[in-house]
């Protein structure tokens, strides 16, 4: 168990749906990312937060946003969903923000959408 | 951009040997290693620095060459837990624009018989 924490862990809906997916970082970490892992693109980085504020973006798509609350947890928005948006979606948190501290994910939310 | 992981696929029996590389074509200035079991989140492995000394707990050790920008995984005197499929995540600076990015390779599927 690594101490981060996802809901839902998984979430089945239609095509031009939106949902949230929730995050809540390991005790003490600041920073929060988010990423997408699909058979075809592999695990791919989405986005950043650190203490409140986005940092860093990755390929992540307009129709997608995040934001981390005062208390630290983020919440990824998925909207206007298409069949390619399937995947897992992975939270991970850290102390700091940089690259040079250990990046803990969570159990994951497998997304599917029909 | 995204490193290169080599072998893509490696079976072994219990007790044998592995390598696994990740290669960039561009500075490294940290590579994280992970081992994913099919469905789960990945679980970190160990952390290399840039200049940072060779790493390594129980029978996995690690190393990081500058000169080549390649990063190896060693797994020594494999069990069957070890079997999974092992990621390398890399970060090119230490903060700026890139902050805590990790891009992943394509994941190498190791695969340990009794």
């Amino acid at each position: 168990d690594s101490g981060v924490t996802q809901t839902p862990k998984h979430l089945i809906t239609a095509t031009g749906q939106r949902v949230t997916l929730r995050c809540s970082p390991r005790s003490g970490d600041l920073s929060v990312y988010w990423y997408q892992q699909s058979l075809d693109q592999g695990l791919q980085f989405l986005i950043q937060y650190y203490n409140g504020e986005e940092r860093a973006k990755g390929n992540i798509l307009e129709r997608f946003s995040a934001q981390q609350f005062p208390d630290l947890h983020s919440e990824l928005n998925l909207s206007s969903l298409e069949l390619g948006d399937s995947a897992l979606y992975f939270c991970a948190s850290s102390v700091a923000s940089s690259g040079i501290y250990e990046q803990y994910f969570g159990p994951g939310t497998r997304l599917t959408v029909t | 951009q995204q490193p290169v992981q080599s072998p893509q696929a490696v079976i072994l029996r219990e007790g044998e040997d592995a390598v696994i590389n990740c290669s960039s074509s561009k500075a490294l200035y940290s590579v994280h290693w992970y081992r994913q079991k099919h469905g789960e989140a990945p679980v970190f492995l160990m952390i290399l620095l840039k200049g940072g000394e060779q790493k390594g707990h129980d029978k996995i050790s690690a190393s990081f060459n500058e000169k080549k920008q390649q990063s190896s995984l060693y797994l020594t005197a494999s069990q069957l837990s070890y079997s999974g499929t092992y990621f390398c995540g890399t970060a090119y600076n230490a903060g700026g624009t890139s902050y805590g990015k990790l891009t992943f390779g394509q994941g190498t599927i190791l695969t340990v018989h009794p």
